[in-house]
C-alpha cells in the first residue's frame, strides 16, 4: 500500500519556467512534510518542510502549498535553473516514526 | 561540521555471503535511520535506533538486522544475501522526532 503518492515521474522545464510536483497522502495523522533533492550518487537533501497547521512555506526560489482538506501538498520551483536538474522526493511522517517517501520526480531544467 | 558519513561507498558481493555497512551520524544526532533505495521500489524505511535502541522497523525480513553503539554509531547486516538486494543503502540522522533528517551518500551494494 502505498501511501504516499508523487506525480509526474518526470519532468521537463525551460530555464526560467516554474516547476511543480504534487503529492498525495492517506493517512491523515501525517504531520511532517518534508521535500527532499537527490543528485545522482549522492543522499537525499532535505530542501523545505511543512507542517499541517500552515498552508505555505516559501524559502527562496522553493514553495511549499499544503491542503489538509485534500490531503495534498506541492513544491513549486520559481525560476527553475539547470542546477535544479535532480530528483525529487515528497514524504511525510507521523511522530514517531519513519519517513514514508514518493516515488521520486525525475526534474530536467533546459537551458 | 561533518555530514553522515556511510562506509563503504560501493560493495560487490556473492549471492549467499554476508554485509555489514557503517553508518557515523552527525556529531550530537542521537537517531539513526536506514533505508533501502532501488529503481522500481524507490526509498523504503529499514529500521531506526535511538540511543542504542531499535524505535521502528520496515517490512523486510530478519536476514536484514542493525544495531547502534553508545557513541551512536550504526551498522546494518544483511544475511545470505540475494541477488534483490543489489541496491543503494542509505543511513539518515537527526536529533530525534520531529527533527529534519541529514542523509549520507549511501553505499553502493551489488549481489552477483
Amino acid at each position: 500500500q502505498q501511501q504516499v503518492k508523487q506525480s509526474p515521474q518526470s519532468l521537463i522545464v525551460q530555464k526560467g519556467g516554474i516547476s511543480i510536483i504534487n503529492c498525495a497522502y492517506e493517512n491523515t495523522a501525517f504531520d511532517y512534510f518534508p521535500w527532499y533533492q537527490q543528485f545522482p550518487g549522492k543522499g537525499p537533501a532535505l530542501l523545505i518542510a511543512i507542517r499541517p497547521d500552515v498552508s505555505e512555506k516559501k524559502e527562496g526560489r522553493f514553495t511549499i502549498s499544503f491542503n489538509k482538506s485534500a490531503k495534498q501538498f506541492s513544491l513549486h520551483i520559481m525560476d527553475s535553473q539547470p542546477g535544479d536538474s535532480a530528483t525529487y522526493f515528497c514524504a511525510a511522517s507521523q511522530a514517531g516514526t519513519a519517513l514514508i517517501f514518493g516515488k521520486g520526480t525525475t526534474l530536467s531544467v533546459s537551458s | 561540521k561533518a555530514g553522515v558519513t556511510q562506509t563503504p561507498r560501493y560493495l560487490i558481493k556473492t549471492r549467499g555471503q554476508q554485509v555489514t555497512l557503517s553508518c557515523s551520524p552527525i556529531s550530537g544526532h542521537r537517531s539513526v535511520s536506514w533505508y533501502q533505495q532501488t529503481p522500481g521500489q524507490g526509498l523504503q524505511f529499514l529500521f531506526e535506533y535511538f540511543s542504542e535502541t531499535q524505535r521502528n522497523k520496515g517490512n523486510f525480513p530478519g536476514r536484514f538486522s542493525g544495531r547502534q553503539f553508545s557513541n551512536s554509531r550504526s551498522e546494518m547486516n544483511v544475511s545470505t544475501l540475494e541477488l534483490g538486494d543489489s541496491a543503494l543503502y542509505l543511513c539518515a540522522s537527526s536529533l530525534g522526532q520531529g527533527s529534519g533528517y541529514t542523509f549520507g551518500s549511501g553505499t553502493r551494494l551489488t549481489v552477483v
